[in-house]
C-alpha cells in the first residue's frame, strides 16, 4: 500500500524556523516527482514546491521563494521541507504528495498533513 | 487561474451534482479533480479531465476538455458531501493552479 506520512509540524515564531519531513512507502520512491501542498485554515490548496525523482531540479512557488527549500534522501525513502523566515501566513497544514507517473504531473497519493503554525 | 462554480450546492442524498471548472488557458485535457472531507487530506477522483481513479465509484464523473470542465455524481450518497478542487496540471510549476473548491452540502 502506498503511503505518505508527514512529520515535524508544530509551533514557531516569526521570522523562526522549521523543517517538515515525509516518509514515503509502498512504491519506488525516486521514480516519482514529489511535492509539497499547504491548506491554510479555512482556506483552499496552494502548491508550494516539487521536486523531481532524482533531486536535481526543484521548483518553488513564489510565495515561498528563497525562503522553502525542499529535498529528498532517495536511500531512506524521505521527503524534506526546509521553511525559512516563517511568517504568520505561512500557518497551514502540509501535504506531501506524490506526482503521477510521468508528465504532466498530477496530485495521485496524498499523505495526511502536518501543522505548522507561525504565531508569536 | 482556475475558477470553480457555484461555491456552494446545496442538494439531497439521491440528487445528481454538477459541478463546474472553468481555466483562463486551455489545459487540453490535463485537468484533476479532489475531494476533501473535514479533516482529511484530498483524494484523487478524477484525472485527464475524465478518468476515474483507482477504486473511485462510477456515480462519479467528468467531462470537458480545453477551459470548461464538469464534475457529475449522479445519485448523490451521504459520504459525498465534501470540497471538491479542481486542479490543472497542463503547466509546470502549477502556480495557482487550484480552483478555491465547491462546498457539497446536505440540503
Amino acid at each position: 500500500e502506498v503511503q505518505l506520512l508527514e512529520s515535524g509540524g508544530g509551533l514557531v515564531q516569526p521570522g523562526g524556523s522549521l523543517r517538515l519531513s515525509c516518509a514515503a512507502s509502498g512504491f519506488t520512491f525516486n521514480d516519482y516527482a514529489m511535492s509539497w501542498v499547504r491548506q491554510a485554515p479555512g482556506k483552499g490548496l496552494e502548491w508550494v514546491s516539487g521536486i523531481s525523482g532524482s533531486g536535481e531540479t526543484t521548483y518553488d512557488a513564489d510565495s515561498v521563494k528563497g525562503r522553502f527549500t525542499m529535498s529528498r534522501d532517495n536511500v531512506k525513502n524521505t521527503l524534506h521541507l526546509q521553511m525559512n523566515s516563517l511568517r504568520v501566513e505561512d500557518t497551514a497544514v502540509y501535504y506531501c504528495a506524490k506526482l503521477s507517473g510521468r508528465p504532466p504531473w498530477y496530485f495521485d497519493i496524498w499523505g495526511r498533513g502536518a501543522l505548522v503554525t507561525v504565531s508569536s | 487561474v482556475m475558477t470553480q462554480s457555484p461555491a456552494t450546492l446545496s442538494l439531497s442524498p439521491g440528487e445528481r451534482a454538477t459541478l463546474s471548472c472553468r481555466a483562463s488557458q486551455s489545459l487540453s485535457d490535463n485537468l484533476a479533480w479532489y475531494q476533501q472531507k473535514p479533516g482529511q487530506a484530498p483524494r484523487l477522483l478524477i484525472y485527464g479531465a475524465s478518468i476515474r481513479a483507482t477504486g473511485i465509484p462510477l456515480r462519479f464523473s467528468g467531462s470537458g476538455s480545453g477551459s470548461e470542465f464538469t464534475l457529475s455524481i449522479s445519485s448523490l450518497q451521504s459520504e459525498d458531501f465534501a470540497v471538491y478542487y479542481c486542479q490543472q496540471y497542463n503547466y509546470w510549476p502549477p502556480m495557482n493552479n487550484f480552483g478555491q473548491g465547491t462546498k457539497l452540502e446536505i440540503k
